[in-house]
Formats: structure tokens, sequence, C-alpha cells
């Protein structure tokens, strides 16, 4: 069973615009949610993360947004550049030690 | 500091063939974590040690896949006699105390 489900699987956005990815789980114990960058040929990086004590989380051009009642969360991304075209993972966790990942989405800004 | 690093970065085998992936992870981490992501895929967790000791290789995909780590530093990755179906990108991580997981870049596996 998947346990963390994204969508959608690919995007395309212009560069300057609002990038928005989504996410949902299924276990209610999870409580750390980390949000991956994967450029080709790399490893995933950590871009942003929140834990279930909070509901948003800012970093620059990104926020995340948690919503424990319906598990789900997002991701957003205000002025996109083409610097942000990657794969983008939703990942999930509850013993700060396994993260179960999504499938990912891809990404590509439009200059 | 330097990061994770992993070798090969890329392998090409034929089915049957035995293959080992090494990892070097950031000094004074002691977690270290394989995972395996297929193409189009998230990264799926086979085995983590925490120092030597193996903390959960319950998803290790079967007996042909074993992984050590001797001194709680370096750590091998090997899969006996590989089949199509391993082809994937097999990644290494490693944390210390906090939540984040520091990937390397991966060795890409292809078996014909």
């Amino acid at each position: 069973q998947q346990q963390v489900r994204q969508s959608p699987q690919s995007l395309t956005v212009w560069e300057g615009g609002t990038t928005v990815l989504t996410c949902s789980y299924e276990d209610s114990t999870f409580n750390y949610f980390p949000w991956y960058q994967q450029f080709p040929g790399e490893g995933p990086a950590l871009l942003i993360s929140i834990l279930s004590v909070s509901d948003k989380k800012e970093d620059g051009r990104f926020t995340t947004f948690f919503n424990k009642r319906e598990k789900k969360l997002s991701l957003h991304i205000i002025d996109s550049q083409p610097g942000d075209s990657a794969t983008y993972f939703c990942a999930a966790s509850y013993s700060n030690n396994r993260i179960f990942f999504g499938d990912g989405t891809q990404l590509v800004v439009k200059p | 500091e330097a990061g994770v690093t992993q070798s090969p970065r890329y392998a090409v085998l034929q089915e049957g063939q035995a293959v080992s992936f090494w990892c070097d992870p950031i000094s004074g981490h002691d977690t270290l974590y394989w995972y395996q992501q297929p193409r189009d895929q998230g990264p799926q967790l086979l085995v983590y040690f925490r120092d030597e000791a193996v903390i959960d290789n319950s998803q290790l995909p079967s007996d042909r896949f074993s992984a050590v780590r001797p001194k709680g530093t370096n750590s091998t990755l090997k899969i006996q006699s590989a089949k199509q179906g391993d082809t994937a990108t097999y990644l290494c991580a490693s944390k210390t105390g906090g939540w984040e997981q520091y990937f390397g870049p991966g060795t890409r596996l292809t078996v014909l």
C-alpha cells in the first residue's frame, strides 16, 4: 500500500508563476513531513520540512502547508524559476528513522 | 564538509552477475540507509544501520541482497545473481541525531 501519494505526476509552469504540488498520506502517526528536490543524476536533497505540530512553514520562495485533519500537504513555489525544474518528492516519517517517499512530481519551469 | 560519496556511479550487468555498491557517509553520521529508486518512482528503503548494527533489513527484496557496515563507517550493498527487475538507482543516505537524511548521488544499475 502506497503510504504517500503525490499529484500531479508532472507539471509545467511559466517562469514567474506559482507552482502548487499536493500530497496525501495514510498513516495518522506520521509526524514529520519533508519535501525533497532531486535533479537528474543527483540524489534527493531536503528542500523544506514541517512537523505535525505546525500548519505552515516558509523558506524564501517555498512554503509548505500541512492539514492534519485531512492528512494532506502542499508545497507552493512562488516566482518559479527555470532552475526550479526538478522532481519533487513528498515524504513522511514517524520514527525519526524510516522515511516513506511518494513517487514524485516532475516540474518543468519554462522561461 | 564532504557529502555522502558512492561508487561506482554506473554499473551495467548481464542477468546472473553479482555487483557491489560502496558508500562513504558523512563523517560522524551514525545512521546509514540504502534505498532503491526505480525509474520514475520515489526512493524505497532497503536497509538501515546505526553504527555497525542492522536496525531494519525487512525491506531487502530477497536473499540475493545483502548489506554490511562492519566498522560503523563505510557500507557495502551487494546483489548476487542480478535480475532485470533490479534495474534502478541505489542511493545511500546518512544522518546523525536530527531528522534530515543526506543523500549521495547514487549508483545507476542496469541489468540486461
